[in-house]
């Protein structure tokens, strides 16, 4: 089965702080993505890697910014924790030409 | 902009009886679509896929049909169980592109 674990499942943090999401996938896939879920909102893409060290930018990448440093690893990072970033955060990963396999996501708060 | 949209927010079905969710895309270079159940909780978990090139494809207790002329999919479960009371979204990407596109999703709810 293919697992792709995200490293909290509820985080709270400050406004201000610099936050990090990690997501580790262990079928070898070549792409990872980052969304955020909000109601009413759906699956919101804020950057894909098709390949280690290569990022893209998805729908709504203002405020973040993402690292991919091995093949296996996709982190999100948020500089600077606003409150309109608190949301429901999913990693996925993918074969080349596959489906998408999702994390169980981080629900991230900010105070 | 052209998106994927599901027909109904919300269905109720009686525990045994078979399910069909429906959903329809607007972009027609789309060739490659994907269903996900999304439980309470947890993460969307892939279902079942179809590429543009079959009209029909069968999983366990699951079958996807696609009509590319009228741009539909459809997710059929055969005798429903509790456990499949969830959000079902499908999804939709267009050949050599990354990105998936997501339709608002269908909440399934299974009465005993």
């Amino acid at each position: 089965d293919v697992k792709v674990t995200q490293s909290s499942r509820y985080l709270v943090k400050r406004t201000g702080e610099k936050v990090f999401l990690e997501c580790v996938q262990d079928m070898d896939h070549e792409n990872m993505f980052w969304y955020r879920q909000d109601p009413g909102l759906g699956l919101r893409l804020i950057y894909f890697s098709y390949d280690v060290k290569m990022k893209e930018k998805g729908d709504i990448p203002e405020g973040y910014s993402v690292s991919r440093e091995k093949k296996e690893r996709f982190s999100l990072i948020l500089e600077s924790a606003s409150t309109s970033q608190t949301s429901m955060y999913l990693c996925a990963s993918s074969p080349q030409g596959g489906p998408q396999h999702f994390g169980d996501g981080t629900r991230l708060s900010i105070l | 902009g052209e998106s994927v949209g599901l027909h109904l927010p919300t269905l109720s079905v009686q525990e045994g009886d078979n399910s069909i969710i429906n959903c329809a895309y607007s972009n027609s270079a789309s060739d490659y679509f994907i269903w996900y159940k999304q439980e309470s909780g947890k993460g969307p978990q892939f279902i079942i896929d179809i590429r543009s090139n079959m009209d029909k494809r069968q999983g366990q207790r699951v079958t996807v049909l696609l009509n590319k002329t009228v741009k539909h999919l459809s997710l059929q479960i055969a005798a429903t169980q509790p456990g499949d009371s969830a959000v079902y979204f499908c999804a939709e990407r267009e050949t050599n592109d990354y990105k998936l596109s997501f339709g608002a999703g269908t909440t399934v709810t299974v009465r005993a």
